[in-house]
C-alpha cells in the first residue's frame, strides 16, 4: 500500500528565517506531487505540483519554492519567512500512470510565522 | 476561472439524522468528483469519488452527481458525532489538478 509522510509536524519560526518542508511518499513510483497551504479557516490554495523528478510548476508567485530531488521526496523551501506564510502545508501524491484525480494528502505541517 | 461553491455552514444536525452537503462547480467539462473529509487540525481524508452522473453508496455515505445541473451532493446517513467535520468538495477539470471548494463544516449533535 502507498503512504505519505511530511515533517516536521509543527514549527515555529521568526519573520526572516528559512523553511523547509519534506514530503516522501512510499509504495508507488513516479507519483504527482503536490504542495498546498490552507491559512485558518480558509479553503486549500495549491501552491507547486511535479509531474516528476526535477520538474516543478508553480501556482501562485510567493517567496516559497519547491524542489523534487528524488522520484518520492518533495521540499519546500523559503529563504526568508513572511508573517504571511503561516498556514497549515499539506504534501499530496495522485497516480502518475492512469491518474483517476483522486488526490491523497500527508498529515501536514503547521507553520507558524512569529 | 474555474470554481467550486459549497457553504460554509456550520450544518447542524441530530445524531440518526441524514446530513446533505452540497457543491456546484463552474466547469462544464469537469471530469471527476470527490469528497473530503477533514477533522479539526487534521489533514483531509479521502471518502468518495464519482466519476458519472447517478448515485454512488459506500456504507453510509452517498455522493450524487448531476453533469447538466453541475452539482455533486454528499449524503450522510445515520449522522454520527464523530461524523463532525468539514467536508471539502473537490473536481477534476483536467490532467493533474484538483480544484477545491471552501468547504462545509458539519456539526453532529448526541
Amino acid at each position: 500500500s502507498q503512504t505519505i509522510h511530511q515533517w516536521p509536524a509543527t514549527l515555529v519560526q521568526p519573520v526572516g528565517s528559512p523553511l523547509s518542508l519534506e514530503c516522501t511518499v512510499e509504495g508507488t513510483s513516479n507519483p504527482n506531487l503536490y504542495w498546498y497551504r490552507q491559512a485558518a479557516g480558509r479553503g486549500l490554495q495549491l501552491l507547486f505540483y511535479s509531474v516528476g523528478i526535477g520538474q516543478i510548476s508553480s501556482e501562485v508567485p510567493q517567496n516559497l519554492s519547491a524542489s523534487r530531488p528524488q522520484d518520492r521526496q518533495f521540499i519546500l523551501s523559503s529563504k526568508k519567512l513572511l508573517l504571511s506564510d503561516s498556514g497549515f502545508y499539506l504534501c499530496a501524491w495522485s497516480w502518475g500512470y492512469q491518474n483517476t484525480g483522486e488526490l491523497f494528502f500527508g498529515e501536514g505541517s503547521r507553520l507558524t510565522v512569529l | 476561472q474555474k470554481e467550486v461553491e459549497q457553504n460554509s455552514g456550520p450544518l447542524s444536525v441530530p445524531e440518526g439524522a441524514i446530513a446533505s452537503l452540497n457543491c456546484t462547480y463552474s466547469d462544464r467539462g469537469s471530469q471527476s468528483f470527490f469528497w473530503y473529509r477533514q477533522y479539526s487540525g487534521k489533514s483531509p481524508e479521502l471518502i468518495m469519488s464519482i466519476y458519472s452522473n447517478g448515485d454512488k453508496e459506500d456504507g453510509r455515505f452517498t455522493a450524487q452527481l448531476n453533469k447538466a445541473s453541475q452539482y455533486v451532493s454528499l449524503l450522510i446517513r445515520d449522522s454520527q458525532p464523530s461524523d463532525s467535520a468539514t467536508y471539502l468538495c473537490a473536481v477534476n477539470n483536467a490532467g493533474n489538478m484538483l480544484t477545491f471548494g471552501g468547504g462545509t463544516r458539519l456539526m453532529v449533535k448526541p
